[in-house]
C-alpha cells in the first residue's frame, strides 16, 4: 500500500526567496511519484515526475524535485518565488496501477510582496 | 487543442435527485478516472476505467455510478443515495492504466446542493 505525508498545511514565503515543500511517503513498491499545482478552483497541472531515472528532476515554471529513497522523501523546491506560484501543490506516489494515485492532503502555498 | 473538458462548471442538486456530470476527452487515452475533492484533503478516486465497457469501484464508489460507452466519454452520475454530494469533482485521463504515466486532469466541476 502507498501512503503520502505533506509535512506542512500551508507555507507563506516572500517573492524572490526559496520555496521548499516537503513530501514524504510510503510505498511497497518502486514508486513513482509526482507533484501536481491546483490553482483555485482548476484542474490540477503536473509540475513534475520521477519514474526510476535521475533522481533530480525538473520541471515547469523552474521547480525541481529530489528523490531520496533512504529519506523516502521528494521535495519540491524553487529557488525563487513568483506571485504566480500562490496555489494549492500535491504531492503523489504511484503504485503498481494508475488507480492507485495516492494523492497527499496538499500544501497551500502564499507568496508575499 | 487536446484536452479532457468538464461539463457543467456549477452544478446543483436538489435533495432526491439524480446528477450527471460531463466528462470528455480528445488525447486518445484508454483510461480515465473521476475523483472528489474536499476542501482541505487530497482527491479521492470515485471510479476508474481502464477501457471502453469496462470500469471498476475505487476507494469511495457508493452513491455514484459510471458508465463508458466511448473511449472519449466517461460520465459520473451522482445519485441520490450519495448523502453528502457538496465537493469538487475531478475527471482524469492517461494514456493507458499504468504506474508510471501521468494523469492529466480537467477543469473540474464544482457540486453544490440545494
Amino acid at each position: 500500500a502507498q501512503s503520502v505525508t505533506q509535512l506542512d498545511s500551508h507555507v507563506s514565503v516572500s517573492e524572490g526567496t526559496p520555496v521548499l515543500l516537503r513530501c514524504n511517503y510510503s510505498s511497497s513498491y518502486s514508486p513513482s511519484l509526482f507533484w501536481y499545482v491546483q490553482h483555485p478552483n482548476k484542474g490540477l497541472q503536473l509540475l513534475l515526475k520521477y519514474t526510476s531515472a535521475a533522481t533530480l528532476v525538473k520541471g515547469i515554471n523552474g521547480f525541481e524535485a529530489e528523490f531520496k529513497k533512504s529519506e523516502t522523501s521528494f521535495h519540491l523546491t524553487k529557488p525563487s518565488a513568483h506571485m504566480s506560484d500562490a496555489a494549492e501543490y500535491f504531492c503523489v506516489v504511484s503504485g503498481a496501477y494508475g488507480q492507485n494515485f495516492v494523492f497527499g492532503p496538499g500544501t497551500r502555498l502564499s507568496v508575499l510582496p | 487543442d487536446g484536452g479532457i473538458t468538464q461539463s457543467p462548471k456549477y452544478l446543483f442538486r436538489k435533495e432526491g435527485q439524480n446528477v450527471t456530470l460531463s466528462c470528455e476527452q480528445n488525447l486518445n487515452h484508454d483510461a480515465m478516472y473521476w475523483y472528489r475533492q474536499d476542501p482541505g484533503q487530497g482527491l479521492r478516486l470515485i471510479y476508474y476505467s481502464q477501457i471502453v465497457n469496462d470500469f471498476q469501484k475505487g476507494d469511495i464508489a457508493e452513491g455514484y455510478s459510471v458508465s463508458r460507452e466511448k473511449k472519449e466519454s466517461f460520465p459520473l452520475t451522482v445519485t441520490s443515495a450519495q448523502k453528502n454530494p457538496t465537493a469538487f469533482y475531478l475527471c482524469a485521463s492517461s494514456i493507458g492504466g499504468t504506474t508510471q504515466e501521468t494523469q492529466y486532469f480537467g477543469p473540474g466541476t464544482r457540486l453544490l446542493v440545494l
